[in-house]
């Protein structure tokens, strides 16, 4: 199964800073069809996931602009352009091309 | 709205069984493929089992669960269900059922999840 390795795991952030999350993959996501299946899902404490990012870049309905997804092939990147309160919790990254879906180890959000 | 909604969580004993259910609706049930995916505490997430649309005739399993869970829906209840046996203490997780999106390759709205402990 294709392992997904996030970072960091832990990321202190400024209110109204920016944030970064990385997300690699041990193959290729790149699709026999052309496309490319990374999601990114944020976890708020005590609740269960709830996606933010679809195919790399889309976004999800209701989803803040200030959250952006990029990346190609193996290397993709989470960007929270300023960090609010309300963006507390654990962002997952999943791979969607191969299957089984894999998933991050997570990397948990904290305000400074 | 889409809604999912487990239930059937609870206490067992190492080499017990157990049902967990995910109620559905908001959606037209049947067209869409389902998986159920755990989280331990304090760990990240697994995939446990996933089944097709229609008449679920295709299935797969995660390789910790294989052999011992079975994934199965019931589309006149709006349900899915997973029958866990031989549980380990490794089971130990919460449990969430997961809605694929209909073009495939992601999952879109997830349920709450049910809390399964396994232990003595």
């Amino acid at each position: 199964d294709g392992v997904m390795t996030q970072s960091p795991l832990s990321l202190p952030v400024t209110l109204g800073q920016p944030a970064s999350i990385s997300c690699r993959s041990s193959q290729s996501l790149v699709h026999s069809n052309g496309n490319t299946y990374l999601n990114w899902f944020q976890q708020r404490p005590g609740q269960s996931p709830r996606r933010l990012i679809y195919a790399v870049s889309n976004r999800d309905s209701g989803v803040p602009d200030r959250f952006s997804g990029s990346g190609s092939a193996t290397d993709f990147t989470l960007k929270i352009s300023r960090v609010e309160a309300e963006d507390v919790g654990v962002y997952f990254c999943m791979q969607g091309t191969h299957w089984p879906y894999t998933f991050g180890q997570g990397t948990k959000l904290e305000i400074k | 709205e889409v809604q999912l909604v487990e239930s059937g969580g609870g206490l067992v004993q190492p080499g017990g069984s157990l049902r967990l259910s995910c109620a559905a609706s908001g959606f037209t049930f049947s067209r869409y493929s389902l998986s159920w995916v755990r989280q331990a505490p304090g760990k990240g997430l697994e995939f446990v089992s996933a089944l097709s649309s229609g008449d679920g005739v295709s299935t797969s399993y995660g390789k910790s669960v294989q052999g011992r869970f079975t994934i199965s829906r019931d589309n006149s209840k709006n349900t899915l269900y997973l029958d866990m046996g031989s549980l380990r203490v490794e089971d130990t997780a919460v449990y969430y059922c997961a809605r694929e999106q209909s073009s495939g390759y992601t999952l879109d709205y997830w349920g709450q999840g049910t809390l399964v402990t396994v232990s003595s």
